[in-house]
């Protein structure tokens, strides 16, 4: 089965400042497959990133996702005070898998 | 535009059973999956299983599958997750998500807590 690592665990940035996550995943995947949701405080998951790179409907163009078979990029070019959040990759095939998340914390 | 509903917070007792249904609406029903996502307080999100209307055969998670079933009712475009033998530590948010036309999950409901507890 594959797993997926996330790093780094937390991140304490200020607003306005970049965050890179990172998502790793323990055997090649396709990129089709792999993608970024976001977890706000007492809400349910928000897609942002689908198919590696593709931004989903609604997500602002400061995400952007890069990455191919095993290591896959979230970058938020300047930190806004609503993304202070949680971030999770996913692989979603057959047997779909989260990472553990990456909580981005303002600083 | 695709919407979902799911039904309300349950407190059971271990050894019970639970069933939580997750209602959309917009859309078509049947092509896309829709599959349940649980997260315990605190913690990550955990995979717990889905299903295609259209094909009625549900997959499930590795240590879910003697105890998980999922069924979708095509007449109410409604999807349910029944959990039986309840354990303490199946105190969790259960979330739908219904799958975007790229096969991500784009659309979630709010989520049910269940809580076992004797």
């Amino acid at each position: 089965d594959i797993v997926l690592t996330q790093s780094p665990g937390s991140l304490s940035l200020s607003p306005g400042e970049r965050a890179t996550l990172s998502c790793r995943a323990s055997q090649s995947v396709g990129s089709d497959y792999l993608a970024w949701y976001q977890q706000r405080p007492g809400q349910s998951p928000r897609l942002l990133i689908y198919g590696a790179s593709n931004r989903a409907t609604g997500t602002p163009d400061r995400f952007s996702g890069s990455g191919s078979g095993t290591d896959f990029t979230l970058t938020i070019s300047g930190l806004e005070p609503e993304d202070f959040a949680v971030y999770y990759c996913q692989h979603f095939g057959r047997s779909p898998v989260f990472g553990p998340g990456t909580k981005v914390e303002i600083k | 535009q695709v919407q979902v509903e799911q039904s309300g917070a349950e407190v059971k007792k271990p050894g019970s059973s639970v069933k939580v249904s997750c209602k959309t609406s917009g859309g078509s029903f049947s092509s896309y999956a829709i599959n349940w996502v649980r997260q315990t307080p605190g913690q990550g999100l955990e995979w717990v299983g889905g299903i295609i209307p259209l094909f009625d055969r549900p997959n499930y998670a590795q240590g879910f599958t003697d105890r998980l079933s999922i069924t979708a009712d095509d007449s109410t475009s409604t999807v349910y997750m029944e959990l039986t033998s309840l354990k303490f530590d199946d105190t969790a948010i259960y979330y739908c998500a219904r799958e975007y036309s790229s096969g991500a999950w784009g659309y979630w409901g709010p989520g049910t807590l269940i809580t076992v507890s004797s």
